[in-house]
């Protein structure tokens, strides 16, 4: 079955420093997204990505994020100047359908420290 | 505000037994449902699609009325293997990839 593939699965950063979350969507998905999980709360959308450009994004995806397509196959999450907060499970997405009527498979996660 | 919300749970429930999720929705525009399972701290897994016409999957049934703007999966003849928590997600209208997610309701299946 078809994964998407998520790194690292564990990154541990002090505060004020940058990450680099990483995705590799399933190859014939056309749609991205990185959502997140604060431990013990729901599962909250962060962004969507289509044809090289943004779709949506929530209120939490403020400028300290940022996402990129750098090739055909990777699918990135920048957070620069982390904070405490920002600690959390990170998890892709695709989809072969914008509309979201397929669902989505997420990637197994990213759990980011920061401290 | 666009909120889904669940059952608190937790539910015990020894093994056979059937047991019943709940979920109800704020936003009449809400156009995709589905019912997400998440094991501890690993990612959400689809477990089905909802439809208005209700849908069956195996032991699981899931049915959907958009007038009471309600959500509900079923499970039957529980297995150990079912304890999780269950997601109830739904997708805005016009939305690209917005879903809201419930913040679940934890079963346990016990011997």
């Amino acid at each position: 079955e078809p994964e998407v593939t998520q790194t690292p699965s564990h990154q541990v950063t002090q505060m004020g420093q940058e990450v680099i979350l990483r995705c590799v969507p399933i190859s014939n998905h056309l749609y991205f997204y990185w959502y997140r999980q604060i431990l013990g709360q729901k599962v909250e959308f962060l962004v969507s990505f289509y044809n090289n450009e943004i779709s949506e994004k929530s209120e939490i995806f403020d400028d300290q994020f940022s996402v990129e397509r750098p090739d055909g196959s990777n699918f990135t999450l920048k957070i620069r100047s982390t904070k405490l907060e920002d600690s959390a499970m990170y998890f892709c997405a695709s989809s072969a359908s914008g509309t979201g009527a397929l669902g989505y498979t997420f990637g197994s996660g990213t759990r980011l420290t920061v401290v | 505000r666009k909120e889904v919300e669940q059952d608190p749970g937790p539910f015990n429930v020894p093994e056979g037994a059937t047991v019943a999720f709940n979920c109800t929705y704020s936003n009449s525009a809400s156009q995709s449902f589905f019912w997400y399972r998440q094991d501890c701290r690993k990612e959400p897994k689809l477990l089905m699609s909802v439809y208005s016409s209700g849908n069956e999957d195996g032991r699981f049934t899931a049915q959907l009325n958009r007038a009471s703007q309600y959500i509900s999966l079923l499970i039957r003849d529980s297995k150990l293997s079912d304890s999780a928590t269950y997601l109830c997600v739904v997708n805005m209208a016009g939305s690209q990839g917005n879903l809201i997610f419930g913040k679940g309701t934890k079963l346990s299946v016990k011997p």
